[in-house]
């Protein structure tokens, strides 16, 4: 069964420092993989996906991912934090048919100023 | 474009009762699907309708029944509610016709409180 795992619940960083979030998953096709954000009581806004191609893809907000097949993992990737950063992160994958999407169960950031 | 819209935003019920979530999907999108977000978990897919009928079903019993109107909106009902179904209800629309995994668009969520 398709699967996704965020080995990290939460995570703090402070703001300026550089962030990475893990995500790994289980699937036996070609995966087509997300990260989305979710502010508190919000709904959930995409940061990037990955379908094919060039495996660093880049992102809203200064983010990006790298695919690594060999290591089944899409980890989200930024620079330098800011404070507006603090939510929370769900690695989703595609599982085919229309577009229904597995998630992870998410990983806190908190951001120190 | 007023993206994918949900109501009510909040919702108390009390178990036994049953339950009414609206959504109306982006435009120029046919497809809807629900999830199910409760407190501290990832969302879980409820089940997915296109062209009036549910193309899809997760691991949710037949209390959680749907139904999508010949606009694409589309509505979440959940029978004799359990204390359990309170959860952040995720209504997410997309264009089917295009390739598979393109973006779904979610809704801010009706938060349901089941005492």
């Amino acid at each position: 069964a398709q699967s996704v795992t965020q080995p990290d619940i939460h995570i703090t960083v402070s703001e300026g420092a550089s962030l990475e979030l893990r995500c790994n998953y289980s699937y036996g096709a070609t995966p087509y993989l997300f990260w989305y954000v979710q502010s508190p009581g919000q709904g959930l806004q995409l940061l990037l996906k990955y379908f094919s191609g060039d495996t660093l893809v880049q992102g809203i907000k200064g983010f990006e991912a790298e695919f690594k097949r060999s290591q089944s993992s899409f980890n989200l990737r930024k620079p330098s934090v800011h404070w507006s950063d603090a939510a929370e992160y769900f690695c989703a994958v595609f599982t085919g048919g229309g577009n229904k999407l597995t998630f992870g169960t998410g990983t806190q950031l908190k951001v120190e100023l | 474009d007023a993206g994918v819209t949900q109501s009510p935003t909040h919702l108390i019920k009390t178990r036994g009762q049953q339950v009414t979530l609206r959504c109306s999907p982006k435009s120029g999108h046919d497809t809807v699907s629900w999830y199910q977000q409760a407190l501290g978990q990832g969302p879980q897919f409820i089940f997915q309708y296109y062209e009036e009928e549910e193309r899809q079903r997760g691991n949710f019993p037949d209390r959680f029944s749907g139904h999508q109107f010949p606009n694409y909106s589309s509505e979440l009902n959940v029978n004799a509610l359990l204390l359990g179904d309170s959860a952040l209800y995720l209504c997410a629309s997309s264009p089917i016709r295009d390739r598979p995994g393109t973006e779904a668009f979610f809704g801010q969520g009706t938060r349901l409180t089941v005492v």
